[in-house]
């Protein structure tokens, strides 16, 4: 089966970094994504790591690490907004892109 | 074209009756996605369309579940003889199929509340 791992919350206070940890297990292993979603909205993308190493995309980055099954996506200067929940999903081959998210992590952003 | 669109946005409705909802992906978009999403959970994989070709099913989608997608554009979900289990948000993603996986674009969503 695949399972994903990441806190279920975090606290942080503005302009802080902050660091979502995701461990996953599965077979076919393709890509990590990156979605944040707040409440009553739709999931949003952030970020994909298809290969090791840091992608960067403004205020956030995530990493992956494919020999450890790892990734974590890093917020900098946080900002209120940022208060959502924030999940990754895998991709696997051959699945047509389909996502196995994970069950999410709810930041908090204080001021 | 202003992104996925859901509809309705909310449908209560009795135990054992049947619902139909109705997604319209980005006009590009030739892969179409259904999750489902309870509270405090991440969005689960029901089933995926690549053009109109209904591709994969989730072993969780039971047979009271449908999903078409004619001529590849707008795509449907009915559920039959709906349960109070079956209570949850339901998403819709689309996607262009490129060499690899693409950032999929979601909807608002379809709330669904069973009495």
């Amino acid at each position: 089966g695949q399972s994903l791992e990441q806190p279920s919350e975090v606290t942080a206070v503005e302009g802080a970094i902050v660091q979502i940890n995701c461990t996953y297990q599965t077979s076919g292993f393709y890509g990590l994504s990156w979605y944040q979603q707040h409440d009553g909205g739709a999931p949003t993308f952030l970020s994909y790591n298809g290969l090791d190493g840091l992608e960067e995309t403004g205020r956030f980055s995530s990493f992956l690490s494919r020999s450890d099954s790892y990734g974590y996506l890093l917020l900098q200067e946080l900002q209120m907004k940022d208060s959502a929940s924030y999940f990754c999903a895998v991709s696997l081959y051959n699945q047509g892109g389909k996502l196995i998210f994970g069950q999410g992590t709810e930041l908090s952003v204080k001021p | 074209d202003t992104g996925v669109s859901q509809n309705p946005r909310h449908k209560i409705t009795k135990r054992g009756q049947n619902v139909t909802f109705r997604c319209d992906p980005i006009s590009e978009h030739n892969r179409l996605y259904w999750y489902r999403q309870t509270l405090g959970q991440g969005p689960e994989f029901l089933t995926y369309f690549q053009n109109e070709a209904q591709l994969e099913k989730s072993r969780l989608l039971s047979d009271r579940f449908s999903a078409e997608r004619p001529k590849g554009s707008f795509s449907t979900l009915e559920i039959q003889r709906t349960e109070q289990g079956d209570s949850a948000m339901y998403l819709c993603a689309s996607s262009l199929m490129a060499g690899g996986p693409q950032e999929q674009f979601f909807g608002p969503g379809t709330r669904l509340t069973v009495l």
